[in-house]
């Protein structure tokens, strides 16, 4: 089983900064990554998939790197509605499909 | 627009069972590969079961095989999870998601509650 760990567990950032999240791959998963933003009472949304690739309809300010074990998402500046939990997702060693333990991005 | 609408959630006791659907619109699960994500109060998300489009590929997470069974029926354009033997830790917010890739989840459901106790 691929274990995803992100980072940090909650980071703290005003408004209009930039939020740099990590996740990390306990082994090499090539560019089989998305992430997601979950709100309070709300389902998950997927942001990018392909570690690098918006999905529909997202901002541009949310955008993702890396590839096989590293991998990054990064909002350069943040909106009130961006402070949410976010997780990654590996998709290339399945079953089964694996999750990190998620960040909260809230308001310092 | 697709939508997924999930119901069938409730309170059960601990060895009791409960059958969980999931509702389409705007999307036929013919062409989708879907699963079953569940999140327990306050932690992350555990994806649970998967099948594929044609039906004929079906995943269990260890922690429910045996006991849950995943399925649809594409005439009413639904998906099913039977849970069995439920147990405590089962208790969770349980999301039907899917793609019409077996990689990421784009559709998903607003989720359906599951309490396993006594």
């Amino acid at each position: 089983e691929t274990v995803m760990t992100q980072s940090p567990v909650t980071l703290s950032v005003s408004p209009g900064e930039r939020a740099t999240l990590s996740c990390r791959a306990s082994q090499s998963i090539s560019s089989h990554l998305a992430w997601y933003q979950q709100k309070p009472g709300q389902a998950p949304r997927l942001l990018i998939y392909n570690a690098a690739t918006r999905a529909t309809g997202i901002p541009a300010r949310f955008s993702g790197s890396g590839s096989e074990t590293e991998f990054t998402l990064t909002i350069s500046s943040l909106q009130s509605e961006d402070f949410a939990v976010y997780y990654c997702q590996q998709y290339k060693n399945w079953p089964p499909w694996t999750f990190g333990q998620g960040t909260k991005v809230e308001i310092k | 627009q697709v939508q997924l609408v999930e119901s069938g959630g409730g309170l059960v006791k601990p060895g009791g069972s409960l059958r969980l659907s999931c509702a389409a619109s705007g999307l036929s699960f013919s062409d989708y590969y879907m699963g079953w994500i569940r999140q327990a109060p306050g932690k992350g998300l555990e994806w649970v079961s998967y099948i594929s489009a044609s039906g004929r590929t079906i995943f269990y997470a260890d922690s429910v095989k045996g006991r849950f069974t995943i399925s649809t029926d594409n005439a009413k354009n639904s998906l099913y999870l039977q849970m069995n033997n439920l147990r405590a830790e089962d208790t969770a917010v349980y999301y039907c998601a899917g793609d019409q890739l077996p990689n990421w989840f784009d559709v998903w459901g607003q989720g359906t509650l599951v309490t396993v106790s006594s």
